[in-house]
């Protein structure tokens, strides 16, 4: 079955712990996307990657990593998580367009952090 | 700088009503458009998007869209909404030549049996 799959699930950490949430794709998509949702705000692009080795900021990308040594795997990583990261994760992948646009994105099941 | 804002938060319908929501970006260039809906607890599906072509474009479960330029809109409709509609839903632009994906804020939208 094509998906996108994340773990943890639910995480409740404290401040200063260094956390990895994996994100994995079996559909050999190109392109991989961490996005942040919060109430009122809607969904915000943390870090996107058009291929292997080729990351790229999204519109907040402060306070997180990422790497794409693997085309399937696209880790987010918080190095040392804040209360104002809680947040609800979601990782996402898509086959990359003829311009290398996203042609459609299929989304992951969340990973609901909370920060202590 | 590049924008998607949705101008409707919270609608409230009964069924068999007709929706609208709206959607506005603003980039230069060309744009590819996306309509998404979040079921209560649950991810992101596509719904509906549009790169080229036919500015009005059919998706799932009855929904369509139609690609104004002129108004650089791309306004969400359902003739019929039923009760399983009730979901938030989003608007997203992407540039066609790059990864950056812009979210509006959403529309919580509750369908009243």
């Amino acid at each position: 079955e094509a998906q996108v799959t994340q773990n943890p699930r639910y995480l409740i950490t404290v401040t200063g712990k260094k956390l990895t949430v994996t994100c994995s794709q079996n559909m050999n998509h190109e392109y991989m996307s961490w996005y942040r949702q919060d109430p009122g705000l809607g969904l915000r692009q943390i870090y996107y990657s058009m291929n292997v080795e080729v990351t790229d900021k999204g519109d907040v990308p402060e306070g997180y990593k990422v790497s794409r040594k693997e085309k399937r795997n696209f880790p987010l990583i918080l190095e040392l998580p804040s209360p104002n990261q809680t947040s609800l994760y979601f990782c996402a992948s898509s086959l990359s367009g003829t311009s290398g646009g996203i042609v459609q994105q299929f989304f992951g099941p969340g990973t609901r952090l909370t920060v202590l | 700088a590049q924008s998607v804002s949705q101008h409707n938060h919270h609608v409230i319908l009964s069924e068999a009503a007709s929706l609208e929501l709206g959607c506005n970006y603003s980039y230069g260039g060309t744009v590819n458009l996306f309509w998404y809906v979040q079921y209560p607890g649950q991810h992101l599906q596509l719904l509906l998007k549009y790169f080229s072509g036919d500015p009005l474009v059919k998706g799932i479960k009855g929904f369509e869209a139609e690609f104004i330029k002129s108004k650089f809109s791309f306004n969400l409709r359902k003739p019929s909404v039923q009760w399983s509609d009730t979901a938030e839903y989003f608007c997203a632009g992407s540039s066609s030549n790059t990864g950056k994906l812009i979210f509006g804020q959403g529309t919580t939208l509750q369908v009243k049996p």
